[in-house]
């Protein structure tokens, strides 16, 4: 059974800060993996996607790596601004039942 | 559309009612799921529908739960006698097919008093 785990749990960062969120995965058998921003009381927004066959990908200050064979994957946050305050969750598509299993997120502070 | 919209935003409901929510996809995406998201948790499965598919229903907490798709279309998830512990933000999401990316919906914050 997929198991998707975030660490940490909470961060807090003074403004200007690049910063790494961890996600990690216990099986390697994945479609792809998958990174979303949640503002409080809202829905979730795609921030990047990472094909199981791929190895990054970037958008603007954000960079996602995806490490398969050992179950990891990184969302790189550069020049952290306080508007980057929110969760972040990652979320792995299985290839066995076509779910996705989202880890518990991220609980991201940017300060001015 | 452009999104996936989902209603009502808001849904405050007498306990032991029955409510029902509503999920419109993206144009064409075939997979269509339902998720609960309770006060400061993480998201929990509910559903997939994919195509004409037999939807996956392995997430639905209980009998109370149900969840209906036409085709490509529209998804209606209906809560019966709604309990307190419902109280939750119900979210949608499509995907193009089941091995792409999901694209959610605002949710539906359900309060059952």
């Amino acid at each position: 059974k997929q198991e998707v785990t975030q660490i940490p749990a909470a961060l807090s960062v003074p403004e200007g800060e690049n910063l790494v969120l961890n996600c990690s995965f216990t099986d390697s058998a994945i479609y792809n993996l998958q990174w979303f921003r949640q503002d409080p009381g809202k829905g979730l927004t795609s921030l990047l996607l990472i094909q199981s066959s791929q190895r990054e990908q970037t958008s603007g200050r954000l960079n996602a790596s995806l490490d398969k064979s050992s179950g990891r994957s990184t969302l790189y946050i550069a020049a952290s601004q306080p508007g980057d305050s929110a969760t972040y969750l990652c979320a792995v598509r299985d290839t066995g039942g076509f779910k996705t299993i989202f880890g518990a997120g991220t609980r991201l502070f940017v300060k001015a | 559309g452009a999104g996936v919209s989902q209603s009502p935003s808001n849904k405050v409901t007498e306990k032991g009612k029955d409510v029902e929510l509503r999920c419109d996809p993206i144009s064409g995406h075939t997979a269509l799921y339902w998720y609960r998201q309770r006060l400061g948790q993480g998201l929990e499965f509910l559903i997939y529908f994919q195509g004409n598919s037999a939807p996956d229903k392995s997430g639905l907490p209980s009998d109370r739960f149900s969840a209906e798709r036409t085709g490509e279309s529209v998804s209606t998830l209906t809560i019966q006698r709604t309990q307190q512990e419902d109280s939750a933000v119900y979210l949608c999401a499509s995907s193009l097919n089941s091995i792409y990316g999901y694209t959610f919906g605002s949710g539906t914050r359900l309060t059952v008093v």
